[in-house]
């Protein structure tokens, strides 16, 4: 298994700009979290769903933030219109059933200018 | 909700000696503590974790212990050595974590 795999990896956008970050879950994972991690603020969790179904967002700051899980393996995490401020290190994370240890993927760097 | 709280924020240790990185956390429905190191520029990996039914788990130089009592869980790391070098989070919580602030641990050779 190739693990937690997000997409891209880096990405500058410019304010005002729409911005699409992807995640694909371990295979026979079905808890998906998106994290928010910044030198300020840590790591925050913005939302996590359970066998596709959104459980608590409570964590996404604002409605320019938007996540869907189309499937049980892929993730979307959406910023319209992207700010300076949301630049930050996006990480989503999977597990089973959400009892257990997260397995993190890479991570996606996002600076808006 | 769950609020988790991580000290020290920075820890300088000698090589070969112990570290001990604390948290204390606030929701009573928690019942899984789990930690993470993560190296510069990399994603964050699970070294230990315990559940509210055990009170100490060890695994090679790391160990972790947890009062439920207290509400306060600790890392233990011993004989430490340079690759040790990294930011380390405890975390806690039932069907989310809830993160702590982190401790960078630097080993000095």
């Amino acid at each position: 298994d190739a693990g937690v795999i997000q997409s891209p990896r880096h990405e500058v956008t410019e304010m005002g700009q729409e911005v699409t970050l992807r995640c694909k879950l371990i295979s026979g994972h079905n808890s998906l979290f998106w994290y928010r991690q910044t030198m300020m603020r840590g790591l925050e969790l913005l939302i996590y769903f359970n066998n596709n179904v959104p459980i608590d967002d409570s964590g996404m700051p604002e409605d320019r933030f938007s996540a869907k899980m189309p499937n049980a393996s892929f993730s979307t995490l959406k910023i319209q219109p992207s700010e300076p401020r949301d630049s930050a290190v996006y990480f989503c994370a999977s597990s089973f059933q959400g009892r257990s240890g997260y397995t993190f993927g890479s991570g996606t760097r996002l600076t808006v200018v | 909700g769950e609020n988790v709280e991580q000290h020290p924020s920075t820890l300088s240790v000698q090589e070969g000696d112990s570290a001990v990185i604390k948290c204390t956390y606030s929701d009573s429905a928690s019942n899984y503590f789990p930690w993470y190191k993560q190296e510069l520029g990399k994603r964050p990996q699970l070294i230990i974790d315990i559940r509210s039914n055990v009170g100490e788990k060890k695994d090679q130089r790391i160990a972790v212990t947890l009062n439920k009592t207290a509400k306060h869980f600790s890392l233990h790391i011993t004989e430490t050595q340079p690759e040790d070098s990294a930011v380390y989070f405890c975390a806690a919580g039932a069907q989310k974590l809830v993160f702590g602030q982190g401790t960078r641990l630097t080993i000095n050779p």
